[in-house]
């Protein structure tokens, strides 16, 4: 069982529509992150969400924690061909023996021109 | 520059030759992990480390082995890789569980 669970797996838009991917989990997380990888490289950290009901925004980019920090959403507006990359959520989980970072399935976003 | 190295960048091997893909951070992070990434199956954790001496099983740790003798350092070794270890691998570090993860560029492994 995934315990992030990511939607939609991939998304093919145009350049110029607006979308929104999405993070959620029957869990509650203190905090969840969100990372861009492209082709060939290392995911790299957008932002960190941490207060339910957070609002965070980076250019055309906007983050929203759920109020029961159960999930997570990521809108663009206006989508470039650079916005194309796989989007990635993470959250700290204490289940085990000592803590990790888990990952979702990820988002593959193609933005054409 | 803080960052995270891993060698080599690319290695094609055969199968049962023992190999080590070092990994290595400049940041004093306590939280190192190694993940693997196929198409599909986005990225899978093989171990991690909350610190040294310290290591744990990720989702899939079969054929991997890990040491984390110095804070610095989290090698991952293929005692006998096999065709199925094909990927690109992953080192990653952070302060601690919930802190940023920096990745390093990413080890692409080919055993015929």
């Amino acid at each position: 069982t995934q315990l992030l669970e990511q939607s939609p797996q991939f998304l093919s838009i145009q350049e110029g529509e607006n979308l929104t991917v999405y993070c959620n989990s029957s869990s509650v997380f203190s905090s969840l992150q969100w990372y861009r990888q492209e082709p060939g490289e290392g995911p790299v950290l957008l932002v960190t969400v941490v207060t339910g009901g957070e609002v965070k925004k980076l250019k055309r980019l906007t983050f929203q924690f759920g109020d029961a920090r159960k999930d997570s959403s990521l809108h663009i507006t206006a989508a470039q061909p650079g916005d194309t990359g796989l989007y990635l959520c993470a959250g700290p989980y204490y289940g085990g023996s000592q803590g990790n970072l888990i990952f979702g399935k990820g988002t593959k976003l193609s933005v054409k021109p | 520059e803080a960052q995270v190295t891993q060698n080599p960048r690319y290695l094609i091997t055969v199968t049962g030759k023992k190999l080590t893909v070092t990994c290595s951070q400049n940041m004093n992070h306590e939280y190192m992990s190694w993940y693997r990434q196929d198409p599909g199956l986005g990225l899978r954790q093989i171990y991690y480390s909350m610190n040294v001496e310290v290591t744990d099983k990720g989702d899939v740790p079969e054929g991997y082995k890990v040491s984390r003798k110095e804070k610095r350092n989290f090698p991952l070794i293929l005692e006998s890789p096999s065709p199925n270890q094909t990927s690109l691998y992953f080192c990653a570090s952070s302060l601690g569980v919930g802190g940023t993860q920096y990745f390093g560029p990413g080890t692409r492994l080919t055993v015929l």
